[in-house]
């Protein structure tokens, strides 16, 4: 089966830097994600990484390690609307996603 | 409509009721994919459709039946269910062969059981 552990929750200060572990033990690899969830909202894409190193996007960076079976998604100068639930998934074939059950950010003022 | 709606947006049902949940994507993907999302849990792949043929069934119990009728549309029937099917159900689309293929998702149906 599947296996992707990350933290469940995690509390930072506006303005500050926050990283999201993600560990993942899979029967297969094509490819990590991380989305973004607020509160009664749809899921919405933030990253992708299928080679290891590290993707940058504005105040959003992941970085990828396939033989640690590791992830993290860093999250800069952090805002209020931060406050959301962060997903780690993992692609195993041509589409199947297998998610973490997901961290809480708290970004506190 | 732009992206993936759903309709409805809440459904509260009796456990002897049959309804239907509704996918819609406006995004020209090939693949179609029902979620279930529960409390503390993570998304659960319960059916996949790539190019309108089912690819995946998760193990998901027989009084969940999809269909797919075409590459934009996706339903969810529901029958008999249990209070323990009570969930956020997401409905999600993809373009295969892109690069990245990542999965857009709809708002999802907060589905109640009594």
């Amino acid at each position: 089966g599947q296996n992707i552990d990350q933290p469940t929750e995690m509390t930072a200060t506006e303005g500050a830097i926050v990283q999201i572990n993600c560990t993942y033990q899979t029967s297969g690899f094509n490819g990590l994600f991380w989305y973004q969830q607020h509160a009664g909202e749809a899921p919405t894409f933030l990253s992708y990484n299928v080679l290891d190193g590290l993707e940058e996007k504005g105040r959003f960076s992941s970085f990828l390690s396939r033989s640690k079976g590791y992830s993290y998604l860093l999250l800069k100068e952090l805002q209020m609307k931060d406050s959301a639930s962060y997903l780690c998934a993992v692609r195993d074939g041509d589409y199947k996603l297998s998610f973490g059950a997901g961290t809480t950010v708290t970004v506190r003022a | 409509e732009t992206g993936v709606t759903q309709t409805p947006r809440h459904l509260v049902m009796g456990m002897t009721n049959k309804k239907s949940l509704k996918c819609e994507q406006h995004l020209g993907h090939n693949a179609m994919y029902w979620y279930k999302q529960s409390a503390k849990k993570p998304l659960e792949l319960m059916f996949v459709y790539n190019f309108k043929e089912q690819t995946e069934n998760n193990s998901v119990p027989s009084r969940f039946s999809p269909e797919c009728p075409n590459s934009s549309h996706l339903f969810l029937h529901l029958h008999t269910l249990q209070p323990e099917d009570s969930a956020l159900y997401l409905c999600a689309s993809s373009q295969v062969e892109a690069d990245a293929s990542e999965q857009y998702f709809g708002p999802g149906t907060r589905l109640t059981v009594t």
